[in-house]
């Protein structure tokens, strides 16, 4: 299975700031990672795909890129409602493993 | 507008057998182009990946609970059946179907999630 590993696993920040998050494959995915949102209670929202490419209907100051190994998601500018726990998806091969979740809280 | 919904037991006892069905809308399991995947969450805990089923009946399974899981369709009812034997008390999770567009003959996402459904595996 190949393993992701996301960095960090928790984050607090505040509103406008600027946030990275990490997602580190065991071995090379080409592009074939995606980018979720999960707030309590609630189902994944999927943001990106194939890396970079922003799902439809999701706001711009989300943007993700990389390949290979390595794989970003930055957030330009944190709003209230981006208070959430992400998580990165390979789909590179079986199983379509999911990485531990960054968890980002309000400072 | 596609949508997707898990139903089945909230609880179930160690060792039996769990029957989980995902009825969907929205789109069609007969048409290429398209699969469904079940996924689960531990309370607390990361999701974790479980089965995949394709429009053309190709099957994928997690490799550490293959031979627990069975994936079925039913184009008919628009419906995805998984089932889990022997089930365990870490089995406990919220359990969600979610709808796979290809592209170019891969998945690259699972953009429409159900909402979910709470198992407990408890005697």
């Amino acid at each position: 299975d190949i393993q992701l590993t996301q960095s960090p696993s928790f984050l607090s920040a505040s509103v406008g700031d600027r946030v990275t998050i990490t997602c580190r494959a065991s071995q090379g995915i080409s592009s074939y990672l995606a980018w979720y949102q999960q707030k309590p209670g609630k189902a994944p929202k999927l943001l990106i795909y194939a890396a970079s490419t922003l799902q439809s209907g999701v706001p711009s100051r989300f943007s993700g890129s990389g390949s290979g190994t390595e794989f970003t998601l930055t957030i330009s500018s944190l709003q209230p409602e981006d208070f959430a726990t992400y998580y990165c998806q390979q789909l590179n091969s079986y199983p379509q493993t999911f990485g531990q979740g960054t968890k980002v809280e309000i400072k | 507008q596609i949508t997707l919904k898990e139903s089945g037991p909230t609880l179930v006892k160690p060792t039996q057998t769990l029957t989980l069905t995902c009825t969907f809308s929205g789109f069609s399991l007969s048409t290429s182009g398209v699969g469904v995947g079940w996924i689960r969450q531990p309370p607390g805990k990361a999701l974790e990946w479980l089965a995949l089923i394709y429009w053309d009946d190709d099957k994928r399974y997690s490799p550490s609970l293959k031979s627990r899981l069975t994936i079925t369709k039913d184009t008919s009812k628009n419906q995805v059946v998984l089932t889990m034997t022997n089930m365990d008390p870490v089995d406990t999770a919220t359990y969600y179907c979610a709808h796979g567009p290809l592209w170019f003959g891969e998945l690259l996402n699972f953009d429409y999630w159900g909402q979910g459904t709470l198992v407990t595996v408890s005697s």
